[in-house]
């Protein structure tokens, strides 16, 4: 079974800083990737994705991934944090082996960013 | 395109009692998938359909839960006598027959008291 595993519950930053959320899967074959944002009390938008196409991935809000299969990893990045970032991101794969679409997603990443 | 919408936001109910919500999917969408999300984890799966035929479900899915999507456009989740257990948001997504992005309505939040 796939799985994912995103390191640090909890990531904060300065306004202005780098982002980095990692995500680290475990699959023989290389999953879809996804990032997904929630804001309190909302559901989940979707960030970017990851199909097999190009490996560095961008997507809304300034945000990027890039896929790489050597770490088996999708790490999150956005140059300058600004305070609208503040959630929960999710790391979430899907099986593209099988075509299964149910999504598996981490246990998430609540960003804080501070003045 | 309006999204994913669900209804209610929000469910109070006492332990015991059996709860509906509903998801209307985005129109043109195939593919409609509920998960569960307790605080502090990410969503896990619990069912999906593709059209009017359910084609997964996950363990999580006792039998006091039951899923439909009769026509192949809104679909209901039912849970019976609800334990305080069940509490939790409640996560509705949709998307094409092709498509890999899931779209995500707002939830309904359950409080089993």
């Amino acid at each position: 079974a796939q799985s994912v595993t995103q390191l640090g519950s909890h990531v904060s930053v300065s306004e202005g800083a780098l982002v980095l959320l990692r995500c680290n899967y475990s699959s023989s074959v290389p999953p879809y990737l996804f990032w997904y944002v929630q804001y309190p009390n909302q559901g989940l938008q979707l960030l970017l994705k990851y199909t097999s196409a190009a490996t560095l991935v961008k997507g809304i809000n300034g945000f990027e991934a890039e896929f790489k299969k050597s770490e088996t990893s999708f790490h999150l990045t956005k140059p300058s944090a600004h305070m609208s970032d503040a959630a929960e991101y999710f790391c979430a794969v899907s099986d593209k082996n099988t075509g299964r679409r149910a999504l598996t997603f981490g246990s998430g990443t609540r960003l804080q960013v501070q003045p | 395109d309006t999204g994913v919408s669900q209804d209610p936001r929000h469910k109070i109910t006492k332990r015991g009692q059996n709860v509906t919500f509903r998801c209307d999917p985005i129109s043109e969408h195939n593919r409609l998938y509920w998960y569960r999300q307790t605080l502090g984890q990410g969503p896990e799966f619990l069912t999906y359909f593709q059209n009017e035929a359910q084609l997964e479900k996950s363990r999580l899915l006792s039998d006091r839960f039951s899923a439909e999507r009769p026509k192949g456009s809104f679909s209901t989740l039912e849970i019976q006598r609800t334990e305080q257990g069940d509490s939790a948001m409640y996560l509705c997504a949709s998307s094409l027959l092709q498509g890999d992005e899931q779209y995500f309505g707002p939830g309904t939040r359950l409080t089993v008291t």
